[in-house]
């Protein structure tokens, strides 16, 4: 079975240029969440979609976005882009939302964004 | 504001030693603690995902205990080995649904 996709590995971007990462789950997860990693905050929850609806989201600002395709692909958005926005962003997939083993989130490689 | 705190944030053990390491967070509208591995250039791969106060789990030389009552969870490496240097995450589900973890632990094994 493949992993979790993310697609691209790197980026550069300016600010006030926006981006838009993308995750392919894992074939038959449904649930995917999204998260940020900075060497000073460590991993923070950004959102989480199942059948292509929001279920949470986590302290972000509204320039940060997301959706989930009938598929179950999802892509986030993030606007208006700042230096603070460089990070690694991470996308987990899980077959659904949950709290028990058969729930574990798989992560995917992440995206590296450079924001000059 | 849902804290879960991670001790030590490094350790450096030789080739051998057993180590173990610490995750607290709020007891309160608890329903699992996730463990996972942070290697290098790689992804996070799920370790343990546990429920029940009380509850143990191990693969291999990794041991996870989990008290809910008081907040905390203990990961044990037993024998550490090179390969077992890695960032090690615990995180807390909630009642808010999402995953919130600790600052991780970052464990270097010296061969």
């Amino acid at each position: 079975k493949a992993g979790v996709t993310q697609t691209p590995r790197y980026l550069i971007k300016t600010r006030g240029q926006q981006v838009t990462l993308s995750c392919s789950p894992i074939s038959g997860h449904r649930s995917v969440s999204w998260y940020q990693q900075t060497p000073g905050q460590g991993l923070q929850f950004l959102f989480e979609y199942f059948s292509e609806t929001q279920r949470n989201k986590g302290n972000f600002p509204g320039r940060f976005s997301g959706r989930q395709f009938s598929n179950s692909r999802s892509e986030m958005n993030v606007s208006t882009l700042e230096l603070g926005d460089s990070a690694l962003y991470l996308c987990a997939s899980s077959p659904q939302p949950g709290l028990g083993e058969a729930d574990t989130q798989y992560f995917g490689p992440g995206t590296r964004l450079t924001v000059l | 504001i849902l804290n879960v705190e991670q001790s030590p944030q490094s350790l450096h053990v030789q080739e051998g030693d057993s180590t173990n390491f610490t995750c607290s967070f709020p007891s309160s509208n608890f329903y699992a603690l996730h463990w996972y591995r942070w290697e290098t250039a790689k992804s996070p791969e799920a370790l343990f995902v546990m429920t029940l106060n009380g509850d143990e789990k191990k693969k291999g030389r990794i041991s996870a205990t989990l008290n809910t009552k008081e907040g905390y969870s203990y990961l044990y490496i037993k024998g550490s080995q090179p390969e077992d240097s890695a960032t090690y995450l615990c995180a807390s589900y909630n009642a808010g649904n999402m995953l919130t973890f600790g600052g991780g632990t970052r464990l270097m094994v010296k061969p």
